[in-house]
Parts: structure tokens; sequence; C-alpha cells
């Protein structure tokens, strides 16, 4: 029972554009969503959060919108840099201090 | 540099042995999780330690357990292995429980199982 998904295992973007990526979830107690990148032999990389009485959080280049209605969230990157080639992991948790569970991951490829 | 230690980076054993992984948190973070990826899919919760008590437990095998010692350091014991167990292995630290929310990663064990 995959109660995250990013349905979307790859994405190619022009530097300077922008990275749509998508995430869904199937359980509604889930309040607190995270996005992690992961470069090869790294672990998970923190990137931004937001918390289910947000519907947008922004850090830089990095933003996070969250449709609890639809149960579907998204990370944009604007503008795309080829160092932000990684495989993006989405997150969900119900609660601070508890586990987070996963979806497949996108990888990204950002091209010069 | 996450501040989350996990040793070693590699392990190549056989089938039907033991083998221990090790984790140290980052100073000061009391939750210990561990999580495995296996064939470039997604993390798949193992365990989760606080101040050395089991808080949550996933999807871990029997052959499997783990602890977190008083100074917090944590131990993942993966027994009986078979070709299956071959993934990435890694642990993640938080503060706490509330404001536990962000878990920060060690790089991983690779547990390769001939």
């Amino acid at each position: 029972d995959q109660q995250v998904k990013q349905n979307s295992p790859s994405l190619s973007v022009q530097e300077g554009r922008i990275s749509i990526l998508n995430c869904d979830y199937t359980n509604s107690m889930f309040d607190y969503f995270l996005w992690y990148k992961k470069y090869p032999a790294e672990g998970p990389t923190f990137l931004i959060s937001i918390s289910s009485i947000k519907d947008k959080n922004e850090d830089g280049r990095f933003t996070v919108f969250l449709n609890k209605s639809a149960k579907h969230l998204s990370l944009h990157i604007v503008p795309s840099q080829p160092g932000d080639s990684a495989v993006y992991f989405c997150a969900a948790s119900r609660a601070a201090g508890n586990k987070l569970t996963f979806g497949g991951g996108t990888r990204v490829l950002v091209k010069p | 540099d996450s501040g989350v230690t996990q040793t070693p980076k590699h392990l190549i054993t056989a089938t039907g042995q033991r083998v221990t992984l090790r984790c140290s948190p980052r100073s000061g973070d009391l939750s210990v999780y561990w999580y495995q990826q296996s064939l470039d899919q997604g993390l798949q919760f193992l365990i989760q330690y606080y101040n050395g008590e089991e808080r949550a437990k996933g999807n871990i095998l029997e052959r499997f357990s783990a602890q977190q010692f008083p100074d917090l350091h944590s131990e993942l014991n993966l027994s009986s292995l078979e070709l299956g167990d071959s993934a990435l292995y890694f642990c993640a630290s938080s503060a706490g429980r509330a404001e536990g929310l962000i878990q920060y990663f060690g790089a991983g064990t690779r547990l390769s199982v001939l």
C-alpha cells in the first residue's frame, strides 16, 4: 500500500527554466510534508517542508504547494541549475518526531 | 555534512551471515530512525528509537533488530542474511518529539549479500 506516490520517475529541464515535481498521498492523517534531495552515494538532504495548515511555503528558489483536498503537493524549483540534478523524494509524516513515509523519488536532470 | 555518521560505508557478506550497522546521531538528537532503500526505490521505515526506548516499528523483519545505547548511538543487527537483504540502509536523527520534524540522514551503509 503506497501511501505516498511520485508518478514521474524522471524529469529533464533546461537550465534557468522551472522544474515542477509532483507528489500524491492517500492518508489524510498526514500533517507534515517534506522534500528531500539525494545525490549518489550520499544520504537524503532536507530541502523544504510544509504543514497541512498552509498551502504554500517558499525558501529561496524552492516553493512547495499543498492542495489538501486533492491530496497533492508539488515542488517548484526556479530557476533550475545544473547542481539541482539529483533524485528528489517527497515524504509525509503524521506528526513531528514520527516516521517519514517516502515516495519513490523523481530523478531530475538539469541540462546546461 | 548532516552530522549523522554511519559505519561502515560498504559491507559485503554471504547469505546466512550476521552484520551490525552503526549510527551516531547529530549531537543532541534523541531520536534515531532506520530506513531501508532497495533498488532505487523509496526509503522504507524500519524502526525508531527515542532516548534509548523503541518508539515505532515499521516493516522490519524478525531477523533484524536494533537498539539505542545510553550515549544515543544506535546499531541495526541483521542476521540470517538473504540475497534480498541487499540494500542501502540509512540512519536518520531528529531533535525529539515536538521539535523533531526534520530528520537528518547519514550517508548510508550499502549492504551486498552474495
